[in-house]
Protein backbone atom coordinates (compact mmCIF):
# COMPACT_ATOMS: atom_id res chain seq x y z
CA UNK A 1 0.00 0.00 0.00
CA UNK A 2 0.94 3.56 -0.81
CA UNK A 3 1.54 5.92 2.49
CA UNK A 4 2.73 9.53 2.16
CA UNK A 5 4.28 11.40 4.98
CA UNK A 6 4.60 14.93 6.07
CA UNK A 7 7.52 15.30 8.47
CA UNK A 8 6.85 18.67 9.62
CA UNK A 9 3.45 19.44 11.47
CA UNK A 10 3.50 23.09 11.62
CA UNK A 11 5.50 25.69 9.71
CA UNK A 12 5.96 29.35 9.63
CA UNK A 13 6.79 32.09 7.46
CA UNK A 14 7.20 35.57 7.08
CA UNK A 15 5.19 37.36 4.82
CA UNK A 16 6.88 38.09 1.24
CA UNK A 17 9.32 35.34 2.66
CA UNK A 18 10.08 31.78 0.69
CA UNK A 19 8.97 28.66 2.51
CA UNK A 20 9.33 24.58 1.79
CA UNK A 21 6.94 22.30 2.79
CA UNK A 22 8.41 18.49 2.66
CA UNK A 23 6.94 15.38 1.66
CA UNK A 24 8.28 11.88 0.66
CA UNK A 25 5.74 8.51 -0.17
CA UNK A 26 6.49 5.10 -0.76
CA UNK A 27 5.16 3.45 -3.63
CA UNK A 28 5.91 0.25 -5.87
CA UNK A 29 3.82 1.69 -8.86
CA UNK A 30 5.79 3.76 -11.91
CA UNK A 31 2.93 5.27 -12.67
CA UNK A 32 1.39 7.43 -10.41
CA UNK A 33 0.23 11.33 -9.32
CA UNK A 34 1.10 13.62 -6.77
CA UNK A 35 -0.96 16.39 -5.28
CA UNK A 36 -0.72 19.48 -3.24
CA UNK A 37 -4.01 20.17 -1.38
CA UNK A 38 -4.53 23.42 0.47
CA UNK A 39 -7.45 23.79 3.51
CA UNK A 40 -8.08 27.51 4.93
CA UNK A 41 -10.31 27.94 7.67
CA UNK A 42 -13.52 27.55 5.56
CA UNK A 43 -12.30 23.54 5.47
CA UNK A 44 -12.52 23.44 1.50
CA UNK A 45 -9.61 21.03 -0.30
CA UNK A 46 -8.75 23.62 -3.19
CA UNK A 47 -5.80 21.81 -5.42
CA UNK A 48 -2.75 23.70 -5.42
CA UNK A 49 -0.61 21.88 -7.80
CA UNK A 50 0.10 18.48 -9.59
CA UNK A 51 2.78 16.45 -10.59
CA UNK A 52 2.71 13.55 -13.09
CA UNK A 53 5.87 11.08 -12.25
CA UNK A 54 6.23 10.30 -15.94
CA UNK A 55 6.99 14.06 -16.53
CA UNK A 56 10.83 15.07 -15.40
CA UNK A 57 9.97 18.83 -14.95
CA UNK A 58 8.76 19.74 -11.88
CA UNK A 59 5.29 21.69 -12.24
CA UNK A 60 4.92 25.28 -11.67
CA UNK A 61 1.89 27.06 -10.72
CA UNK A 62 2.23 30.78 -10.64
CA UNK A 63 4.15 31.49 -6.89
CA UNK A 64 3.78 27.33 -6.54
CA UNK A 65 6.49 25.64 -7.60
CA UNK A 66 7.62 21.77 -6.56
CA UNK A 67 10.60 19.49 -6.76
CA UNK A 68 9.99 16.21 -7.57
CA UNK A 69 12.58 13.86 -6.60
CA UNK A 70 11.39 10.55 -8.11
CA UNK A 71 14.26 8.38 -7.13
CA UNK A 72 14.23 9.86 -3.73
CA UNK A 73 10.34 9.39 -3.62
CA UNK A 74 9.83 13.28 -2.39
CA UNK A 75 8.12 15.83 -3.39
CA UNK A 76 8.23 19.33 -1.74
CA UNK A 77 6.10 22.48 -2.02
CA UNK A 78 7.74 25.46 -2.32
CA UNK A 79 5.49 28.75 -1.96
CA UNK A 80 7.25 32.11 -2.66
CA UNK A 81 6.61 35.54 -1.84
CA UNK A 82 4.28 33.93 0.98
CA UNK A 83 0.89 35.54 1.37
CA UNK A 84 -1.63 36.29 4.72
CA UNK A 85 -3.67 34.45 2.34
CA UNK A 86 -1.40 31.50 1.88
CA UNK A 87 -2.04 30.48 5.37
CA UNK A 88 -3.73 27.48 5.77
CA UNK A 89 -3.09 23.52 6.34
CA UNK A 90 -1.37 21.92 3.50
CA UNK A 91 -1.73 18.24 2.39
CA UNK A 92 0.30 16.56 0.12
CA UNK A 93 -1.73 13.97 -1.82
CA UNK A 94 -0.55 10.07 -3.89
CA UNK A 95 -2.67 8.77 -7.03
CA UNK A 96 -2.62 5.84 -8.78
CA UNK A 97 -2.28 6.19 -12.47
CA UNK A 98 -3.40 2.59 -13.34
CA UNK A 99 -5.34 -0.07 -11.91
CA UNK A 100 -9.04 0.99 -11.26
CA UNK A 101 -8.75 2.72 -7.83
CA UNK A 102 -8.02 6.16 -8.19
CA UNK A 103 -8.39 6.69 -4.36
CA UNK A 104 -6.20 9.72 -3.08
CA UNK A 105 -3.99 8.89 0.14
CA UNK A 106 -3.02 11.75 1.74
CA UNK A 107 -0.51 12.59 4.32
CA UNK A 108 -0.67 13.80 8.06
CA UNK A 109 -0.57 17.87 6.92
CA UNK A 110 1.29 20.72 7.56
CA UNK A 111 0.09 23.74 9.20
CA UNK A 112 1.63 27.15 7.58
CA UNK A 113 1.40 29.92 9.68
CA UNK A 114 2.28 33.28 7.58
CA UNK A 115 2.97 36.35 9.96
CA UNK A 116 3.01 40.00 9.02
CA UNK B 1 -16.95 27.39 -5.92
CA UNK B 2 -15.56 23.64 -6.63
CA UNK B 3 -19.18 22.76 -8.35
CA UNK B 4 -19.54 20.09 -5.71
CA UNK B 5 -22.45 20.71 -3.33
CA UNK B 6 -22.57 18.43 -0.08
CA UNK B 7 -25.49 19.39 2.36
CA UNK B 8 -26.28 19.83 4.97
CA UNK B 9 -23.02 21.60 6.27
CA UNK B 10 -23.53 21.05 9.96
CA UNK B 11 -24.95 17.77 11.59
CA UNK B 12 -25.63 16.92 15.48
CA UNK B 13 -26.83 13.88 16.03
CA UNK B 14 -27.31 11.58 19.09
CA UNK B 15 -25.14 8.22 19.21
CA UNK B 16 -26.78 4.92 17.75
CA UNK B 17 -28.55 7.25 15.37
CA UNK B 18 -28.80 7.28 11.51
CA UNK B 19 -27.51 9.99 9.00
CA UNK B 20 -27.51 10.70 5.20
CA UNK B 21 -24.78 12.75 3.77
CA UNK B 22 -25.65 14.31 0.25
CA UNK B 23 -23.56 14.87 -2.35
CA UNK B 24 -24.46 16.62 -5.95
CA UNK B 25 -21.37 16.22 -8.14
CA UNK B 26 -20.44 19.02 -10.74
CA UNK B 27 -21.91 19.13 -13.93
CA UNK B 28 -21.00 16.17 -16.38
CA UNK B 29 -18.33 14.56 -13.64
CA UNK B 30 -19.48 10.66 -13.81
CA UNK B 31 -17.48 9.77 -10.43
CA UNK B 32 -17.92 10.56 -6.82
CA UNK B 33 -15.71 10.02 -3.65
CA UNK B 34 -16.28 9.96 -0.09
CA UNK B 35 -13.61 10.95 2.30
CA UNK B 36 -13.52 11.04 6.09
CA UNK B 37 -11.35 13.67 7.80
CA UNK B 38 -10.98 13.31 11.07
CA UNK B 39 -8.22 14.25 14.30
CA UNK B 40 -6.67 10.78 14.88
CA UNK B 41 -7.01 9.69 11.31
CA UNK B 42 -6.72 11.81 9.47
CA UNK B 43 -8.20 12.21 5.68
CA UNK B 44 -8.81 8.84 4.31
CA UNK B 45 -10.62 7.25 1.31
CA UNK B 46 -13.85 5.79 2.49
CA UNK B 47 -15.38 4.73 -1.35
CA UNK B 48 -15.85 5.76 -4.95
CA UNK B 49 -18.77 5.23 -7.18
CA UNK B 50 -18.50 5.61 -10.79
CA UNK B 51 -21.84 6.63 -13.02
CA UNK B 52 -23.86 4.56 -11.07
CA UNK B 53 -21.66 1.17 -9.72
CA UNK B 54 -19.25 1.20 -6.65
CA UNK B 55 -15.65 1.04 -8.35
CA UNK B 56 -13.49 1.03 -5.07
CA UNK B 57 -13.68 0.46 -1.30
CA UNK B 58 -11.09 2.04 1.17
CA UNK B 59 -11.38 2.05 4.93
CA UNK B 60 -15.63 1.91 5.33
CA UNK B 61 -17.33 0.77 8.30
CA UNK B 62 -20.01 -1.98 7.55
CA UNK B 63 -22.00 0.37 9.54
CA UNK B 64 -21.64 3.17 6.53
CA UNK B 65 -23.15 2.81 3.19
CA UNK B 66 -23.18 4.69 -0.05
CA UNK B 67 -25.07 4.93 -3.75
CA UNK B 68 -25.17 7.04 -6.58
CA UNK B 69 -28.01 7.17 -8.34
CA UNK B 70 -29.35 7.61 -11.86
CA UNK B 71 -28.44 11.41 -11.46
CA UNK B 72 -25.34 11.15 -10.41
CA UNK B 73 -25.89 12.24 -7.06
CA UNK B 74 -24.57 10.72 -3.87
CA UNK B 75 -25.47 9.65 -0.80
CA UNK B 76 -23.47 8.32 2.36
CA UNK B 77 -25.17 6.68 5.04
CA UNK B 78 -23.87 6.11 8.32
CA UNK B 79 -26.10 4.49 10.62
CA UNK B 80 -25.52 3.15 14.61
CA UNK B 81 -23.70 6.10 14.86
CA UNK B 82 -20.49 6.18 17.76
CA UNK B 83 -18.99 9.60 19.53
CA UNK B 84 -15.92 7.95 16.95
CA UNK B 85 -17.69 9.12 13.91
CA UNK B 86 -17.71 12.13 14.69
CA UNK B 87 -15.83 14.02 11.59
CA UNK B 88 -15.75 15.99 8.49
CA UNK B 89 -17.05 14.08 5.55
CA UNK B 90 -15.95 14.89 2.18
CA UNK B 91 -17.19 14.59 -1.10
CA UNK B 92 -15.08 14.84 -4.60
CA UNK B 93 -16.26 14.22 -7.86
CA UNK B 94 -13.74 13.58 -11.07
CA UNK B 95 -14.60 13.46 -14.79
CA UNK B 96 -14.07 9.68 -15.12
CA UNK B 97 -12.72 6.76 -12.93
CA UNK B 98 -9.36 8.21 -13.21
CA UNK B 99 -6.50 8.57 -15.39
CA UNK B 100 -5.13 12.20 -16.11
CA UNK B 101 -8.14 14.06 -14.36
CA UNK B 102 -7.94 15.68 -10.61
CA UNK B 103 -11.29 15.64 -8.24
CA UNK B 104 -12.63 18.37 -6.70
CA UNK B 105 -14.04 18.65 -3.22
CA UNK B 106 -16.75 19.61 -1.60
CA UNK B 107 -17.12 21.85 1.65
CA UNK B 108 -17.79 18.59 3.30
CA UNK B 109 -20.20 17.75 6.50
CA UNK B 110 -19.60 18.39 9.85
CA UNK B 111 -21.04 15.43 11.61
CA UNK B 112 -21.13 15.62 15.33
CA UNK B 113 -21.86 12.48 17.49
CA UNK B 114 -23.24 13.24 20.84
Amino acid sequence: AQTVTQSQPEMSVQEAETVTLSCTYDTSESDYYLFWYKQPPSRQMILVIRQEAYKQQNATENRFSVNFQKAAKSFSLKISDSQLGDAAMYFCAYRSGGGSNYKLTFGKGTLLTVNP
Amino acid sequence: DSGVTQTPKHLITATGQRVTLRCSPRSGDLSVYWYQQSLDQGLQFLIQYYNGEERAKGNILERFSAQQFPDLHSELNLSSLELGDSALYFCASSPYAGGNTEAFFGQGTRLTVV
